[in-house]
């Protein structure tokens, strides 16, 4: 059992826009910023989102993400093929001094 | 451009030990923050370690603690995580990862441990 809740899946079609939701509590998400990865199969979880809104450099701006109280979100416009993979929200805890992930969402775009 | 490579994985019979590494180039480690990630087959990741930038400050999830350890040496661009008293739960994709969830976040691609009897 995640600290943080995700959506085991979610699916869309191409070219069509899919959001992911990343619930948690105030000791994680309410207090703290999140960030969201994408893996790929057979390899490692790559950044996608942090400080809940921010893309790194080489990210499209077909990713975004946002956080509201205890649960952030992050949205795929555009979807294409290539998007299909498992994506993480993560965060600090402050009450277990640790950092902690959701259990991932699997894309599917039909 | 940014390297982490991990290495010393492998087979381990419950009880037993392994030192992992993670080889860094293409940026000054000494800057930076430096955890360990593990992931199960089919689950998500799990947060195992993190050192702070020169290595005076450590912490641990609540499930590897006392069990494992992590260090590092700068000067050698290494990050260690000794790994002892393996259970089958520790199976996983352990990944080394550069300042984990912020903007310079990079990760290895990752070395298996395996546990079992």
């Amino acid at each position: 059992q995640s600290v943080l809740t995700q959506p085991p899946s979610v699916s869309a079609a191409p070219g069509q826009k899919v959001t992911i939701s990343c619930s948690g509590s105030s000791s994680n998400v309410g207090n703290n910023y999140v960030s969201w990865y994408q893996q790929l199969p057979g390899t490692a979880p790559k950044l996608l989102i942090y400080h809940n809104d921010k893309r790194p450099s080489g990210i499209p701006d077909r990713f975004s993400g946002s956080k509201s109280g205890t649960s952030a979100t992050l949205g795929i416009t555009g979807l294409q093929t290539g998007d299909e993979a498992d994506y993480y929200c993560g965060t600090w805890d402050s009450s277990l001094s640790a950092v902690v992930f959701g259990g991932g969402t699997k894309l599917t775009v039909l | 451009e940014v390297q982490l490579v991990e290495s010393g994985g492998g087979s381990v019979q419950p009880g037993g030990s392994l030192r992992l590494s993670c080889a860094t180039s293409g940026f000054t480690l000494s800057w930076f923050w430096m955890h360990w990630v593990r992931q199960a087959p089919g689950r998500g990741p799990v947060w195992v370690s993190r050192i702070n930038a020169d290595g005076t400050t450590t912490s641990y999830a609540d499930s590897v603690k006392g069990r494992f350890t992590i260090s590092r040496d700068n000067a050698k661009n290494t990050v260690y995580l000794q790994v002892s008293s393996l259970r089958a739960e520790d199976t996983a994709v352990y990944y080394c990862v550069r300042g984990l969830l912020g903007g310079d976040d990079s990760w290895g691609q990752g070395t298996l441990v395996t546990v079992s009897s």
